[in-house]
């Protein structure tokens, strides 16, 4: 199971920490991602992260803006996001990869936490 | 701009048989295998399809898929009402060492 949290609504060019709990499976062994869906809109990859934290991935629309981290010991997943503009609102999903050597497919999801870009 | 194309839309009646197609490139579907993901409104996605064919367990049977060259397909046979939602293909692009995702398609049942 995955559990995210720490969305909100904050000013264009502001900053927010997502949060994602995993509970259920072996947390450090899969690699997770971030995707985002804006409103009325398809999913959009964000980033991903190696099970052990070493390897990160980035969409280029948010490359330098947002980093990804997690913490083992406390089965947690982070999106940090700076530099937040309009159209990073969006609802922002955490996913895993069903195999540990694989990002896709993803087999879980969270339900998701919204993001509201807005002066 | 979605790297797989999807065709935004898609319908069918009660009782038939539908297919979502998903197209892409040799980096892509060419060298990897596709997922399918259902999504209701207002909720998460949920995994339909594994390896261009796989079901998880509790999956309807009715659903379906299939892939070849640079190109998948979800199927659906015996359309029911509960089956209209949005549906998604996706894939790991070699080339671009990243997840691609189709737009997504729209699933009507008339």
């Amino acid at each position: 199971q995955l559990l995210e949290s720490g969305g909100g609504l904050v000013r264009p060019g502001g900053s927010l920490r997502l949060s994602c709990a995993a509970s259920g499976f072996m947390f450090g062994s899969y690699a997770i991602s971030w995707f985002r869906q804006a409103p009325g809109k398809g999913l959009e990859w964000v980033s991903t992260i190696s099970g052990t934290g070493g390897s990160t991935y980035y969409a280029d629309s948010v490359k330098g803006r947002f980093t990804i981290s997690r913490d083992n010991s406390k089965n947690t997943l982070y999106l940090r996001l700076n530099s937040l503009r309009a159209g990073d609102t969006a609802t922002y999903y955490c996913a895993k990869g069903r195999l540990r050597t694989q990002v896709v497919p993803l087999d879980v999801w969270g339900q998701g936490t919204t993001v509201t870009v807005s002066s | 701009q979605s790297v797989l194309t999807q065709p935004p839309s898609a319908s069918g009646t009660p009782g038939q048989w539908v297919t979502i197609s998903c197209s892409g490139s040799h980096s892509n579907i060419g060298l990897n295998t596709v997922s399918w993901y259902q999504q209701f409104p207002g909720t998460a996605p949920k995994l339909l399809i594994y390896s261009s064919n796989q079901r998880p367990s509790g999956v309807p049977v009715r659903f379906s898929g299939s892939q070849s060259d640079t190109s998948a397909s979800l199927a659906i046979s015996g359309l029911q009402s509960e089956d209209e939602a949005d549906y998604y293909c996706a894939t790991w692009d070699d080339s671009l060492s990243v997840p691609v995702l189709g737009g997504g398609t729209k699933l009507t049942v008339l």
